[in-house]
């Protein structure tokens, strides 16, 4: 069965720390990989995807993942956490074989100390 | 960037009675889809719809649901008799194609309460 998992539904960092999260999927088709961001009373933002090519994806607000294949693993990371960081971020997988739907994981809420 | 919209942003209603949930998609698109969830839970697939017909539903859009693009430019979701398990944010998305790896534009949701 397809599904997405993200390891730790809070993480904590301090101001300027380095953030990681979590994000593995089990498939036995190629995925295209999604994390969005959802602030608060906000709907749900594009960071970055992976589809084919460099494994390495850059996204917006100094985020960037990378595809494992080896790991079936996606994680989210930024070097420096800032306080806008704060909010909820979910990971999403669509297969080739179903594109009509994103799955999502349970979602990851990061809480920036300052 | 151009946006989805969804209102209203909050319902509160009693249980068995109807909501419409409506939402703007961005002007360009054609694919459309609605996504739940409740609080504490995964956001979960409803439904996918393109050229005036569902493309996909899951198991939880149910005969209760129903889903229409009444003109141009809205995209509504229908739940005739609303449970108490119905409540969750809902979200509406559109994307302009519906390429697997394309993504997905998403509403703000709209917060539904039943009571």
């Amino acid at each position: 069965a397809q599904s997405v998992t993200q390891l730790g539904s809070h993480v904590s960092v301090s101001e300027g720390a380095l953030v990681l999260l979590r994000c593995n999927y089990s498939s036995s088709v190629p995925p295209y990989l999604f994390w969005y961001v959802q602030y608060p009373n906000q709907g749900l933002q594009l960071l970055l995807k992976y589809t084919t090519g460099a494994t390495l994806v850059k996204g917006i607000n100094g985020f960037e993942a990378e595809f494992k294949k080896s790991e079936t693993s996606f994680h989210l990371t930024k070097p420096s956490a800032h306080m806008s960081d704060a909010a909820e971020y979910f990971c999403a997988v669509r297969w080739g074989n179903n594109f009509n739907k994103f799955y999502f994981g349970s979602g990851t809420k990061l809480n920036v100390k300052p | 960037e151009p946006e989805v919209t969804q209102t209203p942003s909050h319902q509160v209603t009693q249980m068995g009675q109807e909501v419409i949930l409506r939402c703007v998609p961005i002007s360009n698109h054609l694919y459309f889809y609605w996504y739940r969830q409740i609080l504490g839970q995964k956001v979960e697939f409803l439904v996918s719809f393109y050229n005036n017909e569902i493309s996909e539903k899951s198991e939880i859009f149910d005969d209760q649901f129903s889903v229409e693009r009444p003109d141009g430019s809205n995209f509504t979701l229908k739940i005739r008799s609303t449970k108490l398990e119905d409540s969750a944010m809902y979200f509406c998305a559109s994307s302009e194609a519906g390429a697997p790896n394309e993504k997905l534009f998403f509403g703000s949701g709209t917060q539904l309460s039943v009571l």
